[in-house]
């Protein structure tokens, strides 16, 4: 069975001072990894993936995550953070269920506060 | 350049009374996913649907909820003899192929906000 977790259920910080909200995932075979950002009485957007390749992603609004094999991680990050990066976000991954479907698994959410 | 389109934004039902809840996918999408959203969690998978094909529905409870994805019009999820503990929010999403198969991001609705008087 596949999981994600996200430790902290809050993460505060100061705007202009670096972010990172964290995530572990546990999976069998490769993992599909994903950052999404969830506003108030909104669906989820998509910030970026890890599929292969670099360890380090670059996604929208100037996030990016690094993918660690060995501590099974992939926090999301951002070197200076914004009053309107205060979301909800969530980390995901995706392996094979039935057939050729991947569903996504979602973490319990982190709530970033961006304080100006 | 319309996403996916969720309605309605808010339902409100009384315990036994059915809700239909309705999806239309991007356009060129063909797959669709339906997730909940219970209040303070994240989104739990519940069903995935191709054109008239349930995929895998390993997340659907074994009863009172149903989905479809007919050949023409939008997806629903339906629920029979609405109790207190479906009041949740539901989301759909959707790809133009499986996330398995060309690892395309799942694209989210604004979701229904179910609310069971």
């Amino acid at each position: 069975a596949q999981s994600v977790a996200q430790p902290e259920d809050q993460v505060n910080v100061a705007e202009g001072n670096p972010l990172t909200v964290k995530c572990t995932y546990s999976v069998s075979g490769n993992p599909y990894l994903f950052w999404y950002v969830q506003y108030p009485n909104r669906g989820l957007q998509f910030l970026l993936k890890y599929i292969t390749g670099d360890n380090l992603v670059k996604g929208s609004y100037g996030f990016e995550a690094e993918f660690n094999k060995s501590q099974t991680s992939f926090h999301l990050k951002k070197p200076s953070a914004l009053v309107s990066d205060s979301a909800l976000y969530f980390c995901a991954v995706s392996a094979l269920s039935s057939g050729s479907a991947r569903q996504l698994t979602f973490g319990s959410g982190t709530q970033l506060t961006v304080l100006p | 350049n319309a996403g996916v389109m969720q309605n309605p934004r808010h339902l409100v039902r009384r315990r036994g009374q059915e809700a239909r809840l309705r999806c239309s996918p991007m356009k060129g999408h063909s797959h669709v996913y339906w997730y909940r959203q219970l209040p303070e969690e994240g989104l739990k998978f519940m069903v995935y649907l191709q054109k008239e094909n349930i995929i895998d529905e390993s997340g659907m409870p074994k009863e009172r909820f149903s989905a479809e994805f007919p050949k023409e019009g939008p997806s629903i999820l339906r629920i029979q003899q609405v109790v207190r503990g479906d009041s949740a929010a539901y989301f759909c999403a959707s790809s133009p192929q499986s996330t398995g198969k060309s690892n395309q991001p799942q694209h989210f609705g604004d979701g229904t906000r179910l609310s069971i008087l």
